[in-house]
């Protein structure tokens, strides 16, 4: 089973629509939650961290993060083209704070 | 967040052939640097985590005598592809390691 799982997409939205990006991870000691985006060809920003449950905003991104189900989620309210890319999820290993397992990333378009 | 430094950004190479990949972080000191490796569409894997002055800690499946790494200062570490063949091609990414992890630009290696 791998350690943190997200559905590979595309996600297709149109342009000021709100995207939901999921994702669910298997180690229940993990800590620190993250939302990367990576545009092709570049490496991965960070857009998030997340680290208690419940939700925390940031401009038009929120995460969501639920220790209970081992969920966290990213929305992205008014999208625009430019956020087009793969967004991926990382979560901290368990026992060693400072590892972190990414999951596999969903690619998103929004649609002018 | 950290900022973080890598050259060469792209090589291309012949199989066979040795390349190094240098990863300085410019507003810090990185006791530990992780080296990750993405292959086309698919998430990061963590290859191994560097320590300054010590030997690098290698994930399973990745070969040490293959993939050379020296974190001979606070602020270089340096991953050094020996023998390359085609199915290194990937793009490697540096990360030192903080609560968060911020990445290094990448460098795309493409071996011929």
């Amino acid at each position: 089973q791998k350690e943190v799982e997200q559905n590979s997409g595309p996600l297709s939205v149109p342009e000021g629509a709100i995207a939901s990006l999921n994702c669910t991870y298997s180690d229940r000691g993990s800590q620190s939650f993250f939302w990367y985006r990576q545009y092709s060809g570049k490496s991965p920003e960070l857009i998030m961290s997340i680290y208690s449950n419940g939700d925390k905003e940031d401009g038009r991104f929120t995460a969501q993060l639920n220790k209970a189900s081992q969920y966290v989620s990213l929305l992205i309210r008014d999208s625009q083209p430019s956020d087009s890319a793969t967004y991926l999820c990382a979560v901290n290993g368990v026992g060693n704070f400072n590892k972190f397992y990414f999951g596999s990333g969903t690619k998103l378009n929004v649609k002018p | 967040g950290a900022v973080v430094s890598q050259h060469p950004s792209w090589v291309i190479c012949k199989s066979g052939t040795s390349v190094k990949i240098e990863c300085r972080s410019l507003d810090f000191q990185a006791t530990t640097m992780f080296w990750y490796r993405q292959f086309p569409k698919q998430s990061l894997m963590l290859m191994a985590t560097s320590n300054e002055g010590s030997k690098a800690t290698y994930e399973q499946g990745v070969e040490k005598d293959k993939f050379l790494i020296n974190h001979a200062s606070l602020t270089l570490s340096t991953l050094t592809v020996t023998s390359a063949h085609p199915e290194d091609s990937s793009f490697y990414i540096c990360s030192p390691c903080t609560d968060t992890q911020y990445f290094g630009p990448g460098t795309r290696l493409t071996v011929l």
